[in-house]
């Protein structure tokens, strides 16, 4: 069973940048999908972002696309989130989360999910 | 980019069938999937392709997905489903990765 655990909480000043990792273990990884979504408190989900390790190419969401990086280490089956430029808005929970490869396909659900890492953006 | 709605809330007595609806055109073209997620936790997931379920998932889980609605069945509610749940669709015109509003079930 694949497991995701991210990295500790942290605080950041507004116009500053954030890395999170996700680090897989268990199951495969190279042919997944990591997948980053975040929640701001009390608020939905929000996908950011994602890449597939064996081919290394990132897929960023449309309102992340100028501020937003991710990167996967294949030797440590770490995938990192990187945001910049952060403003308050941006506080909150940030998820890795996989989408399998299975049968020859690239499912779309996201299973299983990090703990999540909670981002705060405050002078 | 492709929108997808959720109500708010749903409340429901114990014992009783919660369903809670995904609006979108045309979503029933599309793939649906289904998240539960507890306060302070991570989603997790209870339903994939529309109607399956992963393992550990009890059997009174279910879902549909047809014409401009999919809907999440919870039957026989107990007070442990009181969560948020969410649905997420993969639309090939904009990200792949489409979230709804988000329901707050309720037992009553």
């Amino acid at each position: 069973q694949v497991q995701l655990v991210q990295s500790g909480a942290e605080l950041k000043k507004p116009g500053s940048s954030v890395m999170v990792s996700c680090k897989a273990s268990g199951g495969s990884f190279s042919n997944s999908s990591i997948n980053w979504v975040r929640q701001a408190p009390g608020k939905g989900l929000e996908w950011m972002g994602g890449i597939i390790p064996i081919f290394g190419t990132p897929n960023y969401a449309q309102t992340f696309q100028d501020r937003v990086t991710i990167i996967v280490d294949e030797f440590t089956t770490t995938t990192y989130m990187r945001l910049s430029s952060l403003r308050s808005e941006d506080t909150a929970v940030y998820y890795c989360a996989r989408s399998p490869f299975r049968g020859g396909i690239q499912h779309t659900w996201l299973d299983p999910w990090g703990q999540g890492t909670l981002v705060t953006v405050s002078s | 980019s492709y929108v997808v709605t959720q109500p708010t809330s749903v409340s429901v007595a114990p014992g009783q069938t919660a369903r809670i609806t995904c609006g979108g055109k045309n979503i029933g073209s599309k793939t649906v999937h289904w998240y539960q997620q507890k306060p302070g936790q991570a989603p997790v997931l209870v339903v994939y392709d529309d109607s399956d379920r992963p393992s550990g998932i009890p059997e009174r889980i279910s879902g549909s997905n047809s014409g401009n609605t999919a809907t999440l069945i919870i039957s026989r509610v107990e007070a442990g489903d009181e969560a948020d749940y969410f649905c997420q669709v993969r639309d090939s015109s904009s990200d792949p990765y489409v979230f709804g509003t988000g329901t707050k079930v309720s037992v009553l």
